[in-house]
């Protein structure tokens, strides 16, 4: 079945450090691997992502890898900052059934330290 | 220009009622798909709605049904609650087939 799922619940980071936040998939079918960041009280909001027959892809301060090998996507985050501490998620995107469906990992909380 | 919208912000329901909650689109967009995320998982795919159908299901019983209108606003219908259904309720919005969809801030519903 289909599963995305995230290596550690917990991230903590100090300021102006890089960050790398990890994530398995299970599903080989999906077009796109997505990112998203979620705030206290609001909802998951896009940050990048990355087309199924790429391995990289570079966004401001964010960079995404994609491992088709072992079914591994990360998001790295640089010089993170103390509005980068949020909820990150993985997605992927299947296109089965007509519709842009996503599936969610359970998420991986970043703290950021002064 | 507004981005999604729902309502209400937040819900309070007993077991067994029954609840609606409201979702309007980013200006443009056409297709509305609905989450349930309970507290400290990600968010579950329940349905998709495009061209006032239902298009795409996720693993959910039929007491959860929705709707779109005309002007590709949607609700999210959720009969006969449970505890179990206490989670935040969020729609994303999108055009037909775009990778990106855009998230509104969701409706807290607790059940008691």
């Amino acid at each position: 079945g289909e599963s995305v799922g995230l290596h550690l619940p917990t991230l903590s980071v100090q300021e102006g450090d890089n960050s790398i936040i990890n994530c398995a998939y299970s599903n080989s079918a999906s077009d796109y691997f997505i990112w998203y960041k979620q705030e206290s009280g609001k909802g998951p909001q896009f940050i990048i992502d990355i087309r199924s027959n790429m391995d990289k892809r570079q966004g401001q301060r964010v960079t995404v890898l994609l491992n088709k090998t072992v079914k591994h996507l990360s998001l790295q985050i640089a010089a993170t900052q103390p509005g980068d501490s949020a909820v990150y998620f993985c997605a992927e995107r299947g296109l089965t059934g007509g519709g842009n469906k996503l599936t969610f990992g359970t998420g991986t909380q970043l703290k950021v330290e002064l | 220009d507004a981005g999604v919208t729902q309502s209400p912000t937040h819900l309070i329901k007993t077991r067994g009622q029954q609840v609606t909650l409201r979702c309007s689109p980013k200006s443009g967009h056409d297709t509305v798909s609905w989450y349930q995320q309970a507290l400290g998982q990600g968010p579950q795919f329940i349905f998709q709605y495009y061209e006032e159908e239902e298009r795409q299901r996720g693993n959910f019983p039929d007491r959860f049904s929705g709707h779109q209108f005309p002007n590709y606003s949607s609700e999210l219908n959720v009969n006969a609650l449970l505890l179990g259904d206490s989670a935040l309720y969020l729609c994303a919005s999108s055009l037909q087939g775009a990778r990106e969809q855009y998230f509104g801030p969701g409706t807290r519903l607790t059940v008691t």
